[in-house]
């Protein structure tokens, strides 16, 4: 059972587009983390949230997350088909330990030419 | 190596076989996590140790599962009696834990189970 619901689950879009993935939770998380995956391989860490309310940008991505740290959305600029993967959001605890992650049911993209 | 590998990569068990899947961490590192991805699925939190000790493993689905790192290092997890259920990709991942470092999960790239 997943805590935390994507929408949405698939995109497919065209190179230059833009997007917006959503991930949502009923519960407060100490922090927020996006991953990306590629087939074959395992999540790679992107950004890690922290603050409600904190808005990170890491070149054409910009993470948020809500005021009141249950949900948080990743918005990707002028779309690449190396952006192609499945996003996942993942809650955690206090940055600075070591402690599992509750992954969210995932949004694969895909970006074509 | 400079990351968390697994190994097998792949492998295709009948039901009721027991298969072991092995990880390696990155050296040094302290705390371990396996996690279990169903296809189309985000991963789902299996069992975390710290250095040799398990401190959860409310996640491991039945009694069936099985993980140990005796030695502070190398994890393996088994499965006993496999299911067509337990057909997955299992993930590793492990974090530094020393003071200063940077708490981010590294993973390895996963072993493919499939119970035919």
């Amino acid at each position: 059972t997943q805590l935390l619901e994507q929408s949405p689950q698939f995109l497919s879009i065209q190179e230059g587009e833009n997007l917006t993935v959503y991930c949502n939770s009923s519960s407060v998380f100490s922090s927020l983390q996006w991953y990306r995956q590629e087939p074959g391989e395992g999540p790679v860490l992107l950004v890690t949230v922290v603050t409600g309310g904190e808005v990170k940008k890491l070149k054409r991505l910009t993470f948020q997350f809500g005021d009141a740290r249950k949900d948080s959305s990743l918005h990707i600029t002028a779309a690449q088909p190396g952006d192609t993967g499945l996003y996942l959001c993942a809650g955690a605890g206090n940055p600075g330990t070591a402690s599992k992650l509750t992954f969210g049911t995932g949004t694969r993209l895909q970006v074509t030419l | 190596g400079a990351g968390v590998s697994q190994s097998p990569r792949y492998k295709v068990a009948k039901r009721g076989q027991d298969v072991a899947l092995r990880c390696d961490p990155i050296s040094g590192h302290v705390s371990l996590f396996w996690y279990q991805q169903a296809l189309g699925q985000g991963p789902e939190f299996l069992t975390y140790f710290q250095n040799e000790a398990q401190l959860d493993k409310s996640g491991l689905p039945s009694d069936r599962f099985f993980a140990e790192r005796p030695e502070g290092s190398v994890s393996t997890l088994k499965i006993q009696r496999t299911q067509q259920e337990d057909s997955a990709v299992y993930l590793c991942a492990s974090i530094g834990g020393q003071v200063g470092a940077s708490y981010e999960q590294y993973f390895g790239p996963g072993t493919r189970l499939t119970v035919t």
